[in-house]
């Protein structure tokens, strides 16, 4: 069965960056293009970007434009998020969730377990 | 970007019938998808498409949509179905690959 595994809980300063790691298994990596989505202690979800598995290419949210780097590495069947100049607002819970095609939408059926990100001083 | 709003919060006497709804200009162009999420832990997919349930979602939960709405229903509300409810959808504005989250629902059954 599908399953994504995230890295673990991270503690970090104002102005450093954080790399956060899902690894898949149960399909074929490549086909399914992942997304990241973030939470913040008692808020709701916010989409971050996008990586295409197979060329590499993505596209971010534009408020994380310029922040944010996603990479992939299709020999572990890995995806990362790293976020730089961390602030305290970037305190949340941040998941990786595979997305699939349908009819012209799509959904997010598998989601890794998520990983806490704490920013602070 | 496109924004899809929800309310806030909605109640439901167990047993009953309660619709959560999501608005937005993007659902005019895509389906919604719907994620049950309880305290501690990552979201459920309950809903994508035009009505469909993933295997192991009970029938009590169904989904509809008009125009710029789009509902999550579901029949007979249990104790367990308590949860936030947040919806989905392609961002119609920008680039084709954005996606958007509605602010999410909490369900309270009384």
């Amino acid at each position: 069965q599908v399953q994504l595994v995230q890295s673990g809980a991270e503690v970090k300063k104002p102005g450093a960056s954080v790399k956060v790691s899902c690894k898949a298994s149960g399909y074929t990596f490549t086909s399914y293009y992942m997304h990241w989505v973030r939470q913040a202690p008692g808020q709701g979800l916010e989409w971050m970007g996008i990586i295409n598995p197979s060329g590499g290419s993505t596209s971010y949210a534009q408020k994380f434009q310029g922040r944010v780097t996603m990479t992939r590495d299709t020999s572990t069947s890995t995806v990362y998020m790293e976020l730089s100049s961390l602030r305290s607002e970037d305190t949340a819970v941040y998941y990786c969730a595979a997305y699939r095609y349908y009819d012209s939408s799509g959904y997010y059926e598998n989601w890794g377990q998520g990983t806490l990100v704490t920013v602070s001083s | 970007s496109s924004e899809l709003t929800q309310d806030p919060a909605v109640s439901v006497a167990l047993g009953q019938t309660v619709r959560i709804t999501c608005q937005g200009d993007s659902l005019r162009s895509y389906y919604a998808s719907w994620y049950q999420q309880k305290p501690g832990q990552a979201p459920v997919l309950v809903i994508y498409g035009k009505n469909n349930r993933p295997s192991g979602i009970p029938d009590r939960f169904s989904g509809s949509s008009s125009g710029n709405t789009a509902s999550l229903t579901i029949t007979g509300a249990q104790a367990e179905d308590e949860a936030d409810y947040y919806c989905n959808s392609r961002d119609s504005s920008g680039n084709h690959l954005d996606e958007v989250f509605g602010g999410g629902t909490k369900l309270t059954v009384l």
